[in-house]
């Protein structure tokens, strides 16, 4: 069975902060790589892919991958009130099926 | 741009009635899926079609049934509500090689 684990939180980082969100998978031929937000209440929204060993940076939020330990991180830099979200992880497999994590909680303290 | 709408939004079904949740993509995806979200959990994969008259089941499928006619179009049906099918239902769409997925904003199903 293909599983995605995540720490379900909650994580708290004053704003400002480094917030560090974690994510494992077990299925090593595992192509792509996803980041999804997800506010209370709503449908989830992409905020980064990556598919290659390596970092990924796309303006405060970078991706980290590193396939030989099956590890996908998310760092979210000058944490913002509005980056409170739950964050799920996503992982896609050969024949186009995806899995998620169970999401990290995410709150920003002002 | 519309981009993937759901409907209904919200739904209460009685126990053994039937439904069907509608998803329609104005984006001319190939690709389209089917998640439920329980309380407190990840989506997961219900059904999921790459292109119109192919579709194929994912992780949890007993109890759901689909068809893909059309590019746009990828209705769910549920045909004997059971309790444990009460869950916010979202449907979505990609396509390309980064496959990134587009979600509709879910349609809330209660079955009591």
């Amino acid at each position: 069975q293909k599983e995605v684990e995540q720490n379900s939180g909650p994580l708290s980082v004053p704003e400002g902060a480094i917030a560090s969100l974690n994510c494992t998978y077990s299925d090593r031929v595992s192509q792509s790589f996803f980041w999804y937000r997800q506010y209370s209440g709503k449908s989830p929204e992409l905020i980064m892919s990556i598919y290659s060993n390596g970092d990924k940076e796309d303006g405060r939020f970078t991706a980290q991958l590193n396939k030989a330990s099956q590890y996908v991180s998310l760092l979210i830099r000058d944490s913002q009130p509005s980056d409170s979200a739950t964050y799920l992880c996503a992982v896609k497999v050969a024949g186009n099926q995806f899995y998620f994590g169970t999401g990290t909680s995410l709150t920003v303290i002002p | 741009n519309a981009g993937v709408t759901q409907t209904p939004k919200f739904r209460i079904l009685k126990i053994g009635q039937s439904m069907t949740l509608q998803c329609t993509q104005d984006m001319n995806h190939n690709y389209m899926y089917w998640y439920r979200q329980d309380p407190g959990m990840g989506l997961k994969l219900i059904y999921y079609s790459v292109g119109a008259g192919i579709t194929d089941k994912g992780e949890v499928p007993n109890g759901y049934n689909v068809s893909r006619s059309t590019t746009e179009d990828f209705p769910l049906r549920l045909e004997l509500a059971a309790p444990s099918q009460t869950s916010v239902y979202f449907c979505a769409s990609s396509q390309g090689l980064e496959n990134i997925q587009y979600f509709g904003a879910g349609t809330r199903l209660s079955v009591l």
